[in-house]
């Protein structure tokens, strides 16, 4: 597989259900990003980590948990959301740094649902 | 805080004709501003622009920036049915590793 790839697409879940995102990049990069877009707003985002160590989280609530095992992968932990959390979930990866000049590539994200 | 201001929110033109998409920003120590391209799920990059005057191509599409008045323009000629999407404007600031979206414009081309 190329890119950055993102399981599942499509998510529904209960408020009092504990479910995981998944992303993958197979780019070789070392920064990976998650975002939220809601209809009708800018895109948000929500964590950012560079070389496996978080180095922004965008003011989200604690029931949103990332982790990032290695460069390639990262997770979204999900415990007990809210109606309104319910969005297409993005994750992203960079060469390096934004501020350094790199792009950043998108998976095709998670539409998330929470009854 | 940083803003990035996309115009005009929505746009429906027939195929053939040309479009400009505004986006005009506010951010503290400007880096760098991204244009991509959203069609059903992964926004994909555009283009990068980074100094002023300096037109960035690729086919029918084009984009310039202005860092002195604080936007860009992302021009499309010859529109196709493939361009309609919605075009996505972001910003980097210095020392800030994130990507700051405007709303988007959504462009749709009536055959």
């Amino acid at each position: 597989e190329t890119g950055v790839t993102q399981t599942p697409r499509h998510l529904v879940m209960g408020m009092t259900n504990k479910k995981s995102l998944k992303c993958e990049q197979h780019l070789g990069h070392n920064a990976m990003y998650w975002y939220k877009q809601s209809a009708k707003k800018p895109l948000e985002l929500m964590f950012v980590y560079n070389f496996k160590e978080q180095t922004e989280n965008n003011s989200v609530p604690s029931r949103f948990s990332p982790e990032c095992p290695n460069s390639s992968h990262l997770f979204l932990h999900l415990h007990t959301l809210q109606p309104e959390d319910s969005a297409l979930y993005l994750c992203a990866s960079s060469q390096g740094r934004l501020s350094s000049y790199n792009e950043q590539f998108f998976g095709p994200g998670t539409r998330l649902t929470v009854l | 805080e940083d803003k990035v201001v996309q115009s005009p929110l929505s746009l429906v033109v027939h195929e053939g004709d040309t479009v400009t998409l505004n986006c005009s920003y506010e951010v503290t120590n400007f880096r760098s501003l991204l244009w991509y391209k959203q069609e059903k799920k992964a926004p994909t990059f555009l283009f990068m622009l980074t100094s002023s005057g300096i037109e960035k191509k690729s086919g029918r599409l084009s984009s310039i920036l202005d860092k002195k008045e604080l936007f860009s323009i992302l021009n499309i000629t010859a529109t196709q049915t493939g361009d309609s999407a919605v075009y996505l404007c972001a910003v980097v600031a210095e020392g800030n590793e994130k990507l700051t979206f405007g709303t988007g414009t959504r462009l749709t081309i009536i055959p």
